[in-house]
């Protein structure tokens, strides 16, 4: 069974840009995370997804930062316009249960 | 009340020691509680998980204990081995929104000498 796929793995930007991270879920997890893992701490969840619906976006920046799933499958997480302390790995889990999570590699996220 | 409070930060165990890595809550509507293990570069792996109906749960070489009155919970490695080595969460969820949302401890770095 193939993993969640993340892309890119790494990422430079200048503050002030914007940025976008893919994740392509297991086949058949209706559930899908976001998640931000600042450099020596746990990941901290962003935005959840049941299908195309959002569940749970309470701790997602939404001043500069926006996620979508499209037709309850991929998504995409963007940042707009990234700021230093942004730096971080991002990490989409997915799940087909809600109960148990598996993770992506993460997308690597540098802002100078 | 959302927080886990994981320990130590960092711990240094002989090849063949035992690791013990323990986590406290607040929440006592918590009722998953997952240890996930991850490499540098690599994103958080499921090892084991227990609910709180069970004081332990055992898996090859790791073994969870979990102390319901307590509000703690801890990982033990046996017989810890170099490829151990690894960044260790635990993680608590909370049912009752029905969103299963994890709260994860800030992380203990496990280094097994060999």
């Amino acid at each position: 069974e193939a993993g969640v796929a993340q892309s890119p793995r790494y990422k430079i930007i200048e503050k002030r840009q914007s940025v976008a991270f893919w994740c392509n879920p297991i086949s058949g997890h209706a559930t899908l995370y976001w998640y931000q893992q600042i450099l020596g701490q746990g990941p901290k969840l962003l935005i959840q997804f049941q299908n195309n619906g959002v569940v749970d976006d309470s701790q997602l920046p939404k001043d500069r930062f926006s996620a979508e799933r499209l037709k309850g499958v991929d998504s995409t997480l963007k940042i707009q316009p990234a700021k230093l302390e942004d730096s971080a790995v991002y990490l989409c889990a997915s799940s087909p249960n809600q109960e148990t999570q598996y993770f992506g590699p993460g997308t690597r996220l540098l802002v100078l | 009340q959302q927080q886990v409070k994981q320990s130590p930060q960092s711990l240094i165990v002989q090849k063949g020691g035992i690791s013990i890595i323990n986590c406290a809550y607040e929440n006592t509507a918590f009722d998953y509680f997952p240890w996930y293990q991850q490499f540098p570069g690599k994103g958080p792996a499921l090892l084991i998980a227990i609910r709180p109906d069970v004081s332990e749960k055992k898996e090859g070489r790791f073994t969870i204990s979990f102390n319901k009155s307590a509000k703690q919970f801890s990982l033990h490695i046996m017989d810890s081995q170099p490829g151990d080595s690894a960044t260790y969460f635990c993680a608590a969820s909370d049912p009752r929104t029905g969103t299963y949302k994890y709260i994860f401890g800030t992380g203990t770095r496990l280094k097994v000498l060999a």
